[in-house]
């Protein structure tokens, strides 16, 4: 299996409060992913970084950003979490684009 | 919106051959057939993809006609581990994201 890590792996939080989620992989792999996974939507692509401090924009990026100052750590973070932010998100790397992808185990949030 | 159709579910029985069709009706010339399946609450993993000719690897093989209009995964001797729900989809050329539809459940009953 590719060496991908996701922490937390379960979190719940408050409405309105900060909430970061970090990946974390072992294989110098050029590009990450965010997804985030909800009932009836299938995985849908929130962003991704094709180098240090290079990310885009997915198709459901209001109310997240990223960062990535190291090629091994992709970090998702919700400013200000929402009731529609609770999903189960998954990140994934791939050696370049077009390339096939791993994923990682996810990280449940669930946000109140 | 994904752009690849499948079936909602499928059944097979353990130790027979699992064969998940799928039709790519919009597919262009460099985009490739990539398929994903995802077991209960784990991260999708993937299987195999192809351009055009028909590809093997040690979890499953892939057959795509020669319009490229439908393909067909095929697991030869599907365990109950198999269980899971697998996609299928376009990816390359100016799909630059993958693009996850609603899949096809696989049950491997006993």
């Amino acid at each position: 299996d590719a060496g991908i890590t996701q922490s937390p792996r379960h979190k719940v939080t408050e409405t309105g409060t900060p909430v970061t989620l970090r990946c974390h992989q072992t294989e110098n792999h050029r590009y990450m992913y965010w997804y985030r996974q909800d009932p009836g939507h299938g995985l849908r692509l929130i962003h991704y970084s094709y180098g240090v401090k290079d990310t885009d924009k997915g198709e459901v990026s209001d109310g997240y950003s990223v960062s990535r100052s190291k090629t091994e750590d992709f970090l998702l973070t919700l400013e200000s979490a929402t009731s529609s932010q609770t999903s189960v998100y998954f990140c994934a790397i791939s050696r370049e684009t077009y390339n096939e992808q791993f994923f990682g185990p996810g990280t449940r949030l669930t946000v109140l | 919106d994904a752009k690849t159709t499948q079936p909602p579910s499928m059944d097979c029985a353990e130790g027979r051959a699992a064969n998940l069709p799928c039709n790519h009706s919009t597919i262009s010339g460099n985009e490739y057939v990539y398929w994903y399946r995802q077991i209960h609450s784990q991260g999708p993993q993937y299987i195999i993809h192809g351009l055009k000719n028909n590809e093997t690897n040690e979890m499953a093989s892939l057959i795509i006609t020669e319009d490229r209009k439908s393909s067909t995964l095929i697991l030869p001797h599907a365990t109950l581990r198999d269980t899971a729900v697998y996609y299928c989809i376009d990816y390359g050329g100016a799909t630059n994201k993958l693009i996850f539809g609603t899949g096809t459940l696989l049950a491997v009953q006993p």
